[in-house]
């Protein structure tokens, strides 16, 4: 069974960078059927995709924070990770990592427990 | 952006009852809608894909239904443990929409 496990800072100063890592096991990031993404869930709101990565690498984002976000894969580590710079106030989030299938169910099918970011100084 | 509009916001039930959630898609979207439950402090869980098909494991009370645009989920004889928020979401295009939840209390 896939499990999802986020981590990274859970306080980051205003107009850095967010970093954070999903490391997966239980399944091959390589297996080739799944869009690997992250999602976000403002508090108290509803959950917001903001991007995911095939194992080519090749990635996909919400247009709105295309510009400070970057998603990259390691497989070789079984991971992927987001990088969303220039913060404010506004990334405050819990943010989730999840497995969308892309052959069965096109539904985010696995996520990880989520991280909560608050963005401070 | 297609748009997901769920209705209502939130509702208070009693056990044993049945309930409906309502998700209304701003274009077309044949039958690409999933539906998630979330409780507090945890990660959404995958409930319905394809508008009606039920993920491994979900219970048989819950049903989802419909195509185009107005597509609904029912909890039939609702249970103490299905207090939480519903989200429904479409796979039709790129980027992948959430509707902004439905809330199921206790009445």
């Amino acid at each position: 069974q896939v499990q999802l496990q986020e981590s990274g800072p859970g306080l980051v100063k205003p107009s850095q960078t967010l970093s954070l890592t999903c490391t997966v096991s239980g399944d091959s990031i390589s297996s080739g059927t799944y869009y690997w993404t992250w999602i976000r869930q403002h508090p108290g709101k509803g959950l917001e995709w903001l991007g995911y990565i095939y194992h080519s690498g090749s990635a996909y984002y919400n247009a709105s924070l295309q510009s400070r976000l970057t998603i990259s894969v390691d497989t070789s580590n079984n991971e992927f990770s987001l990088d969303l710079r220039s913060v404010t106030a506004a990334d405050t989030a819990i943010y989730y990592c999840a497995r969308l299938a892309t052959v069965t169910t096109q539904g985010f099918d696995s996520w990880g427990q989520g991280t909560l970011v608050t963005v401070s100084s | 952006d297609i748009q997901m509009t769920q209705s209502p916001s939130s509702l208070s039930a009693s056990l044993g009852d049945r309930v409906t959630i309502t998700c209304r898609a701003s274009q077309s979207i044949s039958s690409y809608v999933n539906w998630y439950q979330q409780k507090p402090g945890k990660a959404p869980k995958f409930l319905i894909y394809a508008a009606s098909n039920m993920q491994t494991g979900v219970p048989s009370r819950f049903s989802g239904s419909g195509s185009g645009t107005d597509f609904t989920l029912t909890i039939n004889g609702l249970q103490p443990e299905d207090f939480a928020t519903y989200y429904c979401q479409q796979s039709y295009d790129t980027p992948p929409t959430f509707g902004q939840g439905t809330k199921v209390d206790i009445k």
